[in-house]
């Protein structure tokens, strides 16, 4: 049983531009948490999603972040015109229901030039 | 609103011995779940123990166990005969079980552990 999957797992890009995540979960899991680590802290809580529907997102900034997960596909974390301090790990987390386990894939290291 | 607290910024220890990491937390529910994750230098986050607060045994896996003092409002991870694989950053979290809470994990800030030869 393969475990969550993100990619890319390095991501560069120049401030202004568009960075897009994407994170599989698990086999047979729903639910998918997207959680921000910058430099040298803990994770913090930004966004938790079932298939096609967005049930919390009181931890995403209000511009410029948005997120997804589809009938079909992975979930997508979506940053528009990027700034050097969304430099960070993005970690996507599944679990099969509430309640549960939540299981960590291996991140997204975005870096703004 | 839930915080957590491990305030031991960092910790070694030698190979073989033991070792343990505090964390406390603070919230006004009765039901929840504690974990102890692990994130090494690769920065993989990976699950080292979960404690479901109803119950009154430490939860243990291996050589790793808690001491879950629920009215203390206290959970620190023991980290038994070190090994070079343990060296990493550990963080603790606090899941609600509320339903409005949909069970995101509250992180403390880490404890990075370093074993010596």
């Amino acid at each position: 049983n393969a475990g969550v999957m993100q990619n890319p797992r390095h991501l560069v890009r120049r401030r202004g531009q568009e960075a897009r995540l994407r994170c599989s979960p698990m086999k047979g899991h729903s639910h998918v948490y997207w959680y921000r680590q910058l430099p040298e802290e803990g994770l913090k809580f930004m966004v938790y999603l079932q298939k096609e529907n967005i049930i919390d997102e009181s931890g995403m900034p209000k511009e410029r972040f948005s997120a997804e997960f589809p009938k079909e596909g992975p979930s997508i974390l979506r940053i528009q015109q990027v700034v050097r301090g969304d430099s960070a790990a993005y970690f996507c987390a599944s679990s099969p229901e509430l309640g549960e386990t939540q299981y960590f894939g291996p991140g997204t290291r975005l870096l703004v030039l | 609103a839930q915080t957590v607290t491990q305030s031991q910024p960092e910790m070694s220890v030698q190979e073989a011995e033991t070792v343990t990491l505090s964390c406390t937390y603070d919230t006004s529910e009765s039901n929840y779940y504690l974990f102890w994750y692990k994130q090494p230098p690769s920065r993989q986050m990976i699950l080292v123990i979960r404690q479901e607060a109803y119950k009154q045994q430490n939860a243990t896996e291996n050589r790793f166990s808690v001491n879950f003092q629920k009215a203390a409002k206290s959970f620190s991870l023991k980290i038994s005969d070190s090994q070079l694989g343990d060296t990493a950053m550990y963080f603790c979290a606090f899941m609600s079980l509320l339903s409005g809470g949909y069970n995101k994990l509250i992180f403390g800030a880490g404890t990075r552990l370093a074993v010596h030869p």
